[in-house]
């Protein structure tokens, strides 16, 4: 079955700095990567998703890269805020949610 | 339309008891996963449902089980509670067509 493996555990960055977070997966049939943030006490989030047919997507100060042959993608912040700080979550789909895998999650602690 | 709620939010039991947990997903969305997470640890898949049938199922024992209704709206229940089981219980629905998973508040369940 599907394995998603999530680099780095933690990750500390001063504000107003990039962050990276990467992921990898095992299954070349998965085609539909989210990303998701949980902040303290909260339910996990959708930020931003990709598709293997698209290399990659922003939205404002977050971006995600896509290689498929390589079986990795990445989620990009940039100009870091502390209301960034939180527990990200990559995942790995086939088509139509089938076979949904979460990697084991990356905390992200922003300091002013 | 509104989100995927989950009731209850908070539950208390001791060892050896049982709980049953809800979810209601989001009007139209017909499958309902369910992911067990401790603190510090990722999101551990539990099962998911389609159509009242359980299309999938993560590595947990046969203590924990889940059923869908008509309506979509799902149930899980863990029967003769271990202090292990205190968690967050999400559950998340998907649905249209569309792969992306919408998370609940959760159930935070204390065993004692």
């Amino acid at each position: 079955g599907e394995n998603v493996e999530q680099h780095p555990s933690t990750l500390s960055v001063q504000e107003g700095d990039s962050a990276v977070i990467k992921c990898t997966y095992s299954d070349s049939a998965s085609n539909y990567f989210p990303w998701y943030k949980q902040e303290l006490g909260k339910r996990p989030q959708l930020i931003i998703d990709i598709r293997s047919n698209v290399g990659e997507k922003k939205d404002q100060r977050i971006a995600v890269t896509l290689n498929k042959t390589a079986k990795h993608f990445s989620l990009h912040i940039t100009e870091t805020q502390p209301e960034d700080s939180a527990v990200y979550f990559c995942a790995a789909s086939m088509e139509y949610g089938q076979n949904f895998v979460f990697g084991p999650g990356t905390r992200l602690s922003v300091l002013p | 339309k509104a989100g995927v709620t989950q009731t209850p939010r908070y539950l208390i039991k001791t060892r050896g008891q049982q709980v049953t947990l809800s979810c209601s997903p989001i009007s139209g969305h017909r499958s309902v996963s369910w992911y067990q997470q401790t603190p510090g640890q990722g999101l551990q898949f539990l099962f998911e449902y389609f159509s009242e049938t359980q299309r999938n199922k993560g590595n947990f024992p046969g203590r924990f089980s889940g059923r869908q209704f008509s309506n979509s709206r799902s149930e899980m229940n863990v029967s003769t509670l271990e202090l292990g089981d205190s968690a967050l219980y999400l559950c998340a629905s998907r649905g249209g067509g569309v792969e992306t998973q919408y998370f609940g508040p959760g159930t935070r369940l204390l065993v004692l």
